[in-house]
């Protein structure tokens, strides 16, 4: 298996819900990641998980909570969304090594805040 | 990380060779140069990525001059499926937490 799965593929949301956006890798890879897209802009990162531990939280809003259940695992928790915080979500993976890193991105998750 | 410098945009014909510039005149001898697209409405995907030498895999090649302060990525025979976003990134290793930080990239438009 070398993909990373995102569900769902489409997320419309209040600003009153809460609701997680969820990544899956059986890579066996031990570093985990959350871009965010905004339309016509590049990814921004918004964290990194290394060995299930956040190492990289990129001065995220609290709004958004993520978690590393276990190493094949991440989730990213909504709740109070703005609209401006419509997106496309990206989630990848690399393995942890000393030299060259190699990210394994998802497709994203589309996210819309009414 | 070494920041980088890519065109806006290029058009490249069908079958023709693209050549994607990308300029880090301020890179560590440490730092990797890595090559990843995006096709419109999919996720980033890998290409290649080189420290010194020239790389070459089944995607495309990486040129890197010998001072290391710019890289050409070269797709040989560019089709439509060509058409995305590339980037160029320059990261070292492990100690800067493994991220990374897209810039603006080159926007290559194949035609027939």
């Amino acid at each position: 298996d070398t993909e990373v799965t995102q569900t769902p593929k489409h997320l419309v949301m209040g600003m009153t819900n809460k609701k997680s956006l969820k990544c899956e890798q059986h890579m066996g890879h031990r570093a985990m990641y959350w871009y965010k897209q905004k339309a016509k802009k590049p990814p921004e990162l918004m964290f990194v998980y290394s060995y299930e531990k956040l190492s990289i939280n990129e001065s995220v809003p609290s709004r958004f909570s993520p978690e590393c259940p276990n190493s094949s695992l991440l989730n990213l928790h909504l709740h109070a969304l703005q609209p401006e915080d419509s997106a496309l979500y990206l989630c990848a993976s690399s393995q942890v090594s000393s030299g060259a890193n190699v990210l394994t991105f998802g497709a994203g998750s589309r996210l819309t805040v009414l | 990380d070494a920041k980088t410098t890519q065109p806006t945009s290029m058009d490249c014909a069908e079958g023709r060779a693209a050549n994607l510039p990308c300029n880090h005149s301020t890179i560590s001898g440490n730092e990797y140069v890595y090559w990843y697209r995006q096709i419109h409405s999919q996720g980033p995907q890998y290409i290649i990525h080189g420290l010194k030498n020239n790389e070459t895999n089944e995607m495309a090649s990486l040129i890197i001059t010998e001072d290391r302060k710019s890289s050409t990525l070269i797709l040989p025979h560019a089709t439509l499926r060509d058409t995305a976003v590339y980037y160029c990134i320059v990261l070292s290793p492990p100690n800067s937490g493994y991220a990374l930080n897209f810039g603006k990239g080159t926007s290559l438009l194949v035609t027939p």
